[in-house]
């Protein structure tokens, strides 16, 4: 089983709809959560960064930790055809290094 | 502006012909890595470096050497690379090693 379970997509929905991206992980010992967006041909931006539980609000973005149920969530509101990219999670224990899931391609059409 | 730069971007070379990656960071990071993703695989870590002169390999790290003689520079190397390198590599730095990466925009390398 790996550390972190990432659906791969394609997630295709239209413009103004609110998407949700989701990571399990089975590593309770985690206690930093990313979420990166990745474009073609670029590399991997951070996105959100939330330590423990909670949510974490960022314009059109929230990040969601659920540290009971190992499951992290990135929500995005009213998508934008530019936010069509792979949205990649990650996290660590600090110490360790970091552990990413292998992304969701989101494409969000007009 | 803080970055991490890598060189080349794309590079099309034959079976053990020696070559370097290039990376540099301008923010100062003591933690650098050096990763390769491939489809349906996604990021795996090759090697990493805590500071300067010290190195480590990270879940991939066969086929391949780095070093880390200044705090800005980490080059990755490929002695005698071979077609199961074929992969995009990005280079990353950060101020530790389970803190968020700054990424370069990546080397896609192609090995005939």
């Amino acid at each position: 089983q790996k550390e972190v379970e990432q659906d791969p997509g394609p997630l295709s929905v239209p413009e103004g709809a609110i998407v949700s991206l989701n990571c399990t992980y089975s590593n309770s010992a985690f206690q930093y959560f990313m979420w990166y967006r990745q474009y073609s041909r670029k590399g991997p931006e951070l996105l959100m960064y939330t330590y423990s539980s909670g949510n974490k609000e960022d314009g059109r973005f929230t990040a969601q930790v659920d540290k009971s149920s190992k499951y992290i969530s990135l929500f995005i509101r009213d998508s934008q055809p530019s936010d069509s990219a792979t949205y990649l999670c990650a996290m660590s224990n600090n110490t360790d290094k970091l552990i990413f899931g292998t992304g969701t391609r989101l494409q969000v059409f007009p | 502006e803080a970055q991490v730069t890598q060189n080349p971007r794309y590079l099309i070379t034959v079976t053990g012909k020696k070559l370097t990656v290039t990376c540099s960071q301008n923010m100062n990071h003591e933690y650098m890595s050096w990763y390769r993703q491939d489809p349906g695989l996604g990021l795996r870590q090759i090697y990493y470096s805590m500071n300067v002169e010290v190195t480590d390999k990270g879940d991939v790290p066969e086929g391949y050497k780095v070093s880390r003689k200044e705090k800005r520079n980490f080059p990755l190397i490929l002695e005698s690379p071979s077609p199961n390198q074929t992969s995009l590599y990005f280079c990353a730095s950060s101020v530790g090693r389970g803190q968020p990466q700054h990424f370069g925009d990546g080397t896609r390398l192609s090995i005939l």
